[in-house]
């Protein structure tokens, strides 16, 4: 079946690292996400990784992938009170008709703290 | 390069009536998704567009949700009658194409729905 899972919220001290963590159920996932949601605003891409791919650094993030646990972690360095929002971790689906459908996890709450 | 807009931003109706979203996605993205996000969960696809035909419609409740494409570029999404558990956000997204290759979705800024 299709289920994302994320703890619902975190909280750090600005300038620590912050750790989000996903799992997922579909194996056959394309591509994994990362989504960024401030308050009365869309979601915003932050990164993604593609399925065949342990790793992935973007400037603050890392993203890991766990294939074998079907685990996922957005790494944020030096986090700062900007980071502070709702994060969404989210599969593309690969069924028989290879829409690209994404199924995304309920969000997990960042809280920065200065 | 303007964003995906949506309107209105916020909506409060009565159960039993009728409510109608609209969205313009990225000038030259031929896919259009609507998805509903209620307090606390993450959206959910209730329909797929590429260009002016449906690709995925298969959580949209059809009993009350409607929605179109004409001319594959603005959408509406139309909610008749609504109900209570209908009360959530709606987001608009496009993205400029769909399989097989990563996909990335641009969001509108969405429509919060209340239904009284």
């Amino acid at each position: 079946g299709e289920d994302v899972e994320q703890s619902l919220f975190l909280s750090v001290r600005e300038g620590d690292s912050s750790v989000i963590n996903c799992t997922y159920t579909d194996s056959s996932s394309t591509y994994l996400y990362w989504y960024k949601q401030e308050p009365g605003a869309g979601l915003q891409l932050l990164t993604y990784i593609f399925s065949n791919m342990d790793m992935k650094q973007d400037q603050r993030l890392t993203v890991l992938l766990n294939k074998k646990d079907k685990h996922l972690s957005l790494r944020i360095a030096d986090t700062q009170t900007g980071d502070s929002a709702i994060y969404f971790c989210a599969e593309s689906m690969k069924g028989s008709s290879n829409t690209g459908k994404l199924i995304f996890g309920q969000g997990t709450t960042l809280q920065v703290k200065p | 390069e303007a964003g995906v807009a949506q309107s209105p931003r916020y909506k409060i109706i009565e159960k039993r009536q009728s409510v109608a979203f609209w969205c313009n996605p990225i000038s030259g993205h031929a896919t259009l998704y609507w998805y509903q996000q209620i307090l606390g969960q993450g959206p959910k696809l209730l329909i797929q567009f590429q260009n002016n035909g449906v690709v995925d419609d298969s959580q949209l409740p059809k009993d009350r949700f409607s929605a179109e494409r004409l001319k594959g570029v603005d959408s509406t999404l139309k909610i008749q009658p609504a109900k209570l558990e209908d009360s959530a956000v709606y987001l608009c997204a496009s993205s400029p194409t769909w399989a097989g290759a990563q996909n990335e979705q641009f969001f509108g800024p969405g429509t919060r729905l209340t239904v009284l």
